[in-house]
């Protein structure tokens, strides 16, 4: 069965501290990997898009790194900022059908000052 | 640009009562239209999602139902609503050619009492 599960499922930094996001997937065969934020009260919007052949994408703040083989991604924030809490979803598209993606569940963020 | 527009963004309505939800997309045409579900502390459900006007696929059986009357309407109904049909619903569209890359609504936050 095709799923993406993340962890930790809920996180408090202070501001100006890093954090990491785990996302690991079974989904198989894999086509790509998206990170999104969800503010609250607000549709996802999407950070990183990696596909089978990349290691590592940066947005900003946000880097993600992609291990196809182990099947694991992680989001790293750098210098925490206040605006960053949010929900982050790991999303996993699969060959097959690129129409259905696989949510994760999502690592709720918090950033105190 | 592209701008996806969802109304409304909060509704409360009694056990019994129709739904109907409306998500319009401007600047693009043949969008992939999508209605997400997310439950509070789960990730988001695929409720429906349309590749053209009549084309509707549903993902789960339940009693809500989707129409795609226009090529960048989506409209999302029920004819009586349940209780556990509460929680925050998004609709979200895609280009044809990437199909993994979501833009979402603001979404509605539905409270069935």
């Amino acid at each position: 069965k095709n799923q993406v599960e993340q962890s930790p499922q809920s996180l408090i930094i202070l501001e100006g501290k890093n954090c990491t996001l785990q996302c690991n997937y079974t989904v198989s065969p894999f086509s790509n990997l998206r990170w999104y934020k969800q503010d609250t009260g607000r549709g996802p919007v999407s950070l990183t898009i990696m596909t089978f052949s990349e290691n590592t994408k940066s947005n900003g703040r946000y880097t993600a790194t992609l291990d196809a083989d182990t099947k694991q991604s992680s989001l790293h924030i750098t210098a925490s900022q206040l605006s960053d809490s949010a929900s982050y979803i790991c999303v996993v598209t699969s060959s097959y059908n690129t129409d259905k993606l696989i949510f994760g569940t999502g690592t709720r963020l918090q950033v105190f000052p | 640009s592209q701008t996806i527009h969802q109304w409304p963004a909060t509704l409360v309505q009694p056990v019994g009562s129709p739904l109907s939800l409306e998500c319009t997309v401007e600047g693009t045409s043949n969008p992939n239209l999508y209605w997400y579900r997310q439950a509070a502390g789960r990730g988001l459900q695929l409720l429906f999602y349309s590749i053209g006007i009549d084309q509707i696929s549903s993902e789960v059986p339940q009693n809500l139902s989707a129409s795609r009357p226009q090529d960048r309407q989506f409209i999302l109904s029920s004819k009586k609503l349940l209780l556990s049909d509460s929680g925050f619903y998004l609709c979200a569209w895609s280009d044809v050619g990437i199909p993994e890359k979501l833009f979402f609504g603001s979404g509605t936050q539905l409270s069935v009492l």
